[in-house]
């Protein structure tokens, strides 16, 4: 089945860039995502990126896509202290059935 | 113009009785999906459903867990007789339409807590 892998934790300074990886099986896959998790909070949805296009930008977000290596990472450029939270990469290829990646947890250090 | 609302927001229960988790979508939205956080874990699809109709539940396990969006009024996600396991986060989505690349949007959360 579908499987969505990225790392565990990533811990940046203040200020620094960080850039968060995450590599999926499914070839298929139409939309990436990437949502973001605070504690006790749902996912809010921060940008996706179709599977023809390679990258994104939006403000202090940076989505790249290798679809031949299927990678896809979210690079946040001057790292707030309010950024620290739980990040997931998501994969959706057909109607809709989106599956998600274990989260990276960022840790921001002022 | 109200988010994805889901309650209640915690949910203590016994090990044997039910748990009934409730999500009203978005104004517009007729498409919702459950999904499952487990501690330390992402989020599992458990199940997609339309008004009235399950179109897709293939995530749900096959005992105790059933799902409805009835015509009128919210979706629910009902646990019976619920063990330990089952503590978790359940968050509900929902999208205006079918189709790739509609954005689902998560309500809060239940966070059910199986005593």
């Amino acid at each position: 089945g579908e499987d969505v892998e990225q790392s565990l934790f990533l811990s940046v300074r203040e200020g620094d860039s960080s850039v968060i990886n995450c590599t999926y099986t499914d070839s298929s896959s139409t939309y990436l995502y990437w949502y973001k998790q605070e504690p006790g909070a749902g996912l809010q949805l921060l940008t996706y990126i179709f599977s023809n296009m390679d990258m994104k930008q939006d403000q202090r977000l940076t989505v790249l896509l290798n679809k031949k290596d299927k990678h896809l990472s979210l690079r946040i450029a001057d790292t707030q202290t309010g950024d620290s939270a739980i990040y997931f990469c998501a994969s959706s290829g057909g109607y809709q059935k989106v599956t998600f990646g274990i989260g990276t947890k960022l840790q921001v250090i002022p | 113009n109200a988010g994805v609302m889901q309650n209640p927001r915690h949910l203590v229960r016994r090990r044997g009785q039910e748990a009934r988790l409730r999500c009203s979508p978005m104004k517009g939205h007729s498409h919702v999906y459950w999904y499952r956080q487990l501690p330390e874990e992402g989020l599992k699809f458990m199940v997609y459903l339309q008004k009235e109709n399950i179109i897709d539940e293939s995530g749900m396990p096959k005992e105790r867990f059933s799902a409805e969006f009835p015509k009128e009024g919210p979706s629910i996600l009902r646990i019976q007789q619920v063990v330990r396991g089952d503590s978790a986060a359940y968050f509900c989505a929902s999208s205006p339409r079918r189709g790739a690349g509609e954005t689902q949007y998560f309500g809060p959360g239940t966070r059910l807590l199986v005593l």
